[in-house]
């Protein structure tokens, strides 16, 4: 299995709601990755877990919390948010944190807050 | 500190013909050099990259980058193209031993080709 997983793929709340994403990998990777990207942007890294520890974390705000219950899956915790965090949310996987591992992206979940 | 620039926002190219996507970088000591596509509505694919060796790096789908160390940059390219290559393309850099430092992506390239 080669692939990065994210459920839900659209997500609509409202700025009172709480809900959380999800990813899953099965390639036995050690480090996984939060990014948000804004449309026709690069993507812009949220939160970095290594071997289930949060190894980065991007001066992201509160109302997004992380969470790496094993080291095959990755949550992020909503709430609270704002319309300005509205944005495709990638999460990845690399084989270690280290600098030379490319990292295998899944296909996002495009977020709308209203 | 680590940077990267890809000079060109869109790059027009008529399918058959030779594509080159521009990528320089900045980084103290060696860098790790990769390239990512992106189609629409999806996550960023991962094409290739350098680590050290050979500087004519070979990836997916027929794409490969020419690392030059004294221009510090990394061209994406391919010698054919296919209307199915049209997407964007990201360059990103690490250095070694850059510890915690995270992958440093470009801005991006939307590369369109033409029938």
């Amino acid at each position: 299995d080669t692939e990065v997983t994210q459920t839900p793929k659209h997500l609509v709340m409202g700025m009172t709601n709480k809900k959380s994403l999800k990813c899953e990998q099965h390639m036995g990777h050690r480090a996984m990755y939060w990014y948000k990207q804004k449309a026709k942007k690069p993507p812009e890294l949220m939160f970095v877990y290594s071997y289930e520890k949060l190894s980065i974390n991007e001066s992201v705000p509160s109302r997004f919390s992380p969470e790496c219950p094993n080291s095959s899956l990755l949550n992020l915790h909503l709430h609270a948010l704002q319309p300005e965090d509205s944005a495709l949310y990638l999460c990845a996987s690399s084989q270690d944190e280290r600098e030379g591992f490319e990292q295998f992206f899944g296909p996002g979940t495009r977020l709308t807050v209203l | 500190a680590q940077s990267v620039a890809q000079p060109e926002d869109q790059v027009n190219v008529a399918e058959g013909n030779p594509l080159t996507v521009k990528c320089t970088y900045s980084v103290s000591g060696n860098p790790y050099l990769f390239w990512y596509v992106q189609y629409p509505n999806r996550g960023l694919q991962f094409l290739l990259k350098y680590i050290t060796g050979d500087n004519l790096v070979k990836g997916s789908y027929g794409f490969e980058a020419e690392f030059n160390k004294s221009q510090t940059s990394f061209h994406l390219k391919k010698p054919s193209a296919l209307v199915s290559d049209s997407a964007l393309y990201f360059c990103a850099v690490r250095g070694l031993h850059s510890g915690n430092t995270p992958l440093v992506f470009g801005k991006g390239t939307r590369l369109s080709v033409i029938a």
